[in-house]
């Protein structure tokens, strides 16, 4: 099955800079990539998603690029706030059968004011 | 338009215990999905149901059995609760197709158990 590893665990960064988060995924079937934003005892929340025939998308702040060959992605986000703090989760699907989701292990966002 | 919901918020078990999580959509979403969440492991995929009448499982269904019961409504059954089970559990429901959203899947609100 699908297997997605997420980099890094803890992310501190200070107000208005910039974050990157990395997932790499296994299976070169999988074509449909989200984001997720979990606030504190919190549902996760879409934030962006991007499919395999698309290299970026953007939306305001933040950013997700796709690499195919390399089986990764990565989100940006520019100008952090603190209202960016949260945990972050990437995964990756296939169509089929349901778009059942493979999550990577979480990011743990905290910007410094 | 109620999104996703759960039922209960918080539960609290003694191992061997059995009981049923509840969820249900009123957005005439085809998918629905149950995980659980444990701490620094992620979402990891239960049971899923591609669409009413249907039931797969997913990445780890030990211990767990699900109904659709129809196309609002999915519950996932813990028939003897082990502490291995206590977790955070969300459902999520997907729509068939069409619109920029018809990948997206939403969340309802999670359930909190704790097996002793």
């Amino acid at each position: 099955g699908e297997n997605v590893e997420q980099h890094p665990s803890t992310l501190s960064v200070q107000e208005g800079d910039s974050a990157v988060i990395k997932c790499t995924y296994s299976d070169s079937a999988s074509n449909y990539f989200p984001w997720y934003k979990q606030e504190l005892g919190k549902r996760p929340q879409l934030i962006i998603d991007i499919r395999s025939n698309v290299g970026e998308k953007k939306d305001q702040r933040i950013a997700v690029t796709l690499n195919k060959t390399a089986k990764h992605f990565s989100l940006h986000i520019t100008e952090t706030q603190p209202e960016d703090s949260a945990v972050y989760f990437c995964a990756a699907s296939m169509a089929l059968p349901a778009r059942q989701l493979t999550f990577g292990s979480g990011t743990q966002l905290t910007v410094l004011p | 338009n109620a999104g996703v919901t759960q039922t209960p918020k918080f539960q609290v078990l003694k191992t061997g215990q059995s009981m049923t999580l509840q969820c249900a959509q009123d957005m005439n979403h085809n998918s629905m999905y149950w995980y659980r969440q444990d701490p620094g492991m992620g979402l990891r995929l239960i049971y899923y149901s591609a669409s009413e009448g249907t039931t797969d499982k997913g990445e780890v269904p030990n211990g767990y059995n699900v109904s659709r019961l129809n196309k609002r409504e999915f519950s996932l059954r813990l028939e003897s609760a082990a502490p291995s089970q206590t977790s955070v559990y969300f459902c999520a429901s997907r729509p068939l197709a069409g619109g920029s959203s018809y990948n997206e899947q939403f969340f309802g609100p999670g359930t909190r158990l704790t097996v002793l």
